[in-house]
């Protein structure tokens, strides 16, 4: 039972364009929500997260929405640039509970 | 500090054999985590230690498995008979628990150990 779901394995956008990466989750009790980036040969990087009680959080480039009623959450990136290219994983965090759940991942692609 | 380091980066071993990575999470983290991650999927959660306790392991943590933090510092992970089911990367990332209700989970990861089990 996957309980975060990032349905799309990839993604390509041009260069200057904004980029959308989506996630969802089945588990009402997540309560914290993080985006990692991953490149190759290397472990996850934090990017953004965003608390239970928000439906928006904003670090320049990046935004993440939350959706509480439709189980949804999004990263935007604004303007996407060639140094975005690499995986992107949503991760949830359980209630009074420390596990970090993952999805499998969107790799984005930004194309000159 | 330069961050999460894990050792060895790469592990080639024969089936049955037992094998044993390292990771020496930043400093000042008192929380410690160990994943596993195969081609194509997010991390999986295996086991977590705040200072030298052990407080959680999934399922996915069979006898085989074992982890450790005997100082609170670095921890080890030992796989013991190794399957070829075996074969994935195995991430550390660590974090600061501050109290209750101030943890915000941001655990920073390192490069992880690929571990090939022939």
């Amino acid at each position: 039972d996957q309980q975060v779901k990032q349905n799309s394995p990839s993604l390509s956008v041009q260069e200057g364009r904004i980029s959308i990466l989506n996630c969802d989750y089945t588990n009402s009790m997540f309560d914290y929500f993080l985006w990692y980036k991953k490149y190759p040969a290397e472990g996850p990087t934090f990017l953004i997260s965003i608390s239970s009680i928000k439906d928006k959080n904003e670090d320049g480039r990046f935004t993440v929405f939350l959706n509480k009623s439709a189980k949804h959450l999004s990263l935007h990136i604004v303007p996407s640039q060639p140094g975005d290219s690499a995986v992107y994983f949503c991760a949830a965090s359980p209630d009074s509970n420390y596990q970090l759940i993952w999805g499998a991942g969107t790799k984005l692609i930004i194309k000159p | 500090d330069t961050g999460v380091s894990q050792d060895p980066r790469h592990k080639i071993t024969k089936r049955g054999q037992n094998v044993t990575f390292r990771c020496d999470p930043i400093s000042e983290h008192n929380r410690l985590y160990w994943y596993r991650q195969t081609l194509g999927q997010g991390p999986e959660f295996l086991t977590y230690f705040q200072n030298e306790a052990q407080l959680e392991k999934s399922r996915l943590l069979s006898d085989r498995f074992s982890a450790e933090r005997p100082k609170g510092s670095f921890s080890t992970l030992e796989i013991q008979r190794t399957e070829q089911g075996d074969s994935a990367m195995y991430l550390c990332a660590s974090s600061l628990a501050l109290s209750k209700g101030l943890t915000k989970n941001i655990q920073y990861f390192g490069a992880g150990t690929r571990l090939s089990v022939l």
